[in-house]
């Protein structure tokens, strides 16, 4: 499996800031992607980093709150602006893995980035 | 949209035991895949399912891949503290785009010492 680091581990922010997370990748990787993780609660994907092309949201997300770029294939950034409490999660990337039978290969996921938006 | 019901939410044991958890659906998938994520982490894959009725180990974990594709569970064997943390199924639905996984709400582990 590839190994994953995030930046900033952590984070406290005020409301109406915005934050840009910085996920970088050992290896080259076709498939990277974010997550969000409220308190408590699973993930949920946000979007998928598409190398040289916008970034795909899923239904609820939208490109003007969650800027994503995809420079290369090792290395992805989650911007998440104009803060407000209800931002306050769990950000994660995945990339998918290159191992198994199937097309739908399993995703192996960085350390995370707790923000806390006050 | 695809939703996975994990159950049960929540388990504290005594070490030692075995723990058995599930995850189900109302639509087929074509892969289950088993996480565990400890606090301040990120989920680390701990099982992956490729094939209806596959049943996979991995040390004292076991995990199947119902016959039905809608449905997996995974017991932990004789268990021990570092086994405490939440415990997430997941998996691409069929018709889904590629790399879309959908994921369980969780089973919270707690063993007592």
């Amino acid at each position: 499996s590839a190994v994953i680091s995030q930046k900033p581990s952590r984070d406290i922010c005020q409301r109406g800031t915005s934050l840009t997370i910085q996920c970088q990748v050992d290896s080259q990787v076709t498939m990277m992607f974010w997550y969000r993780q409220q308190p408590g609660q699973s993930l949920t994907l946000i979007a998928t980093a598409n190398q040289g092309s916008e970034a795909t949201y899923e239904s609820g997300f939208v490109i003007d709150k969650f800027p994503i770029s995809r420079p290369n294939l090792t290395f992805s950034t989650l911007t998440v602006s104009n803060m407000s409490p209800e931002d306050s999660s769990i950000y994660l990337c995945s990339v998918e893995g290159v191992a198994g039978p199937s097309p739908y290969n399993e995703q192996f996921f960085g350390p995370g980035t707790r923000l806390t938006v006050l | 949209g695809q939703q996975l019901n994990q159950s049960p939410q929540s388990m504290f044991i005594q070490e030692g035991e075995d723990v058995s958890m599930n995850c189900t659906s109302s639509s087929i998938f074509n892969t289950w895949l088993w996480y565990k994520q400890d606090p301040g982490e990120g989920p680390v894959l701990l099982i992956a399912l490729y094939k209806a009725g596959e049943l996979t180990s991995n040390g004292r974990l076991t995990a199947q891949f119902g016959i039905t594709r809608k449905d997996s569970f995974l017991n932990i064997s004789a268990s021990i503290p570092s086994d405490v943390g939440i415990y997430f199924c997941a998996g691409p639905g069929k018709g889904t785009s590629y790399g879309k996984l959908t994921f369980g709400q969780g089973t919270i582990l707690t063993v007592h010492p």
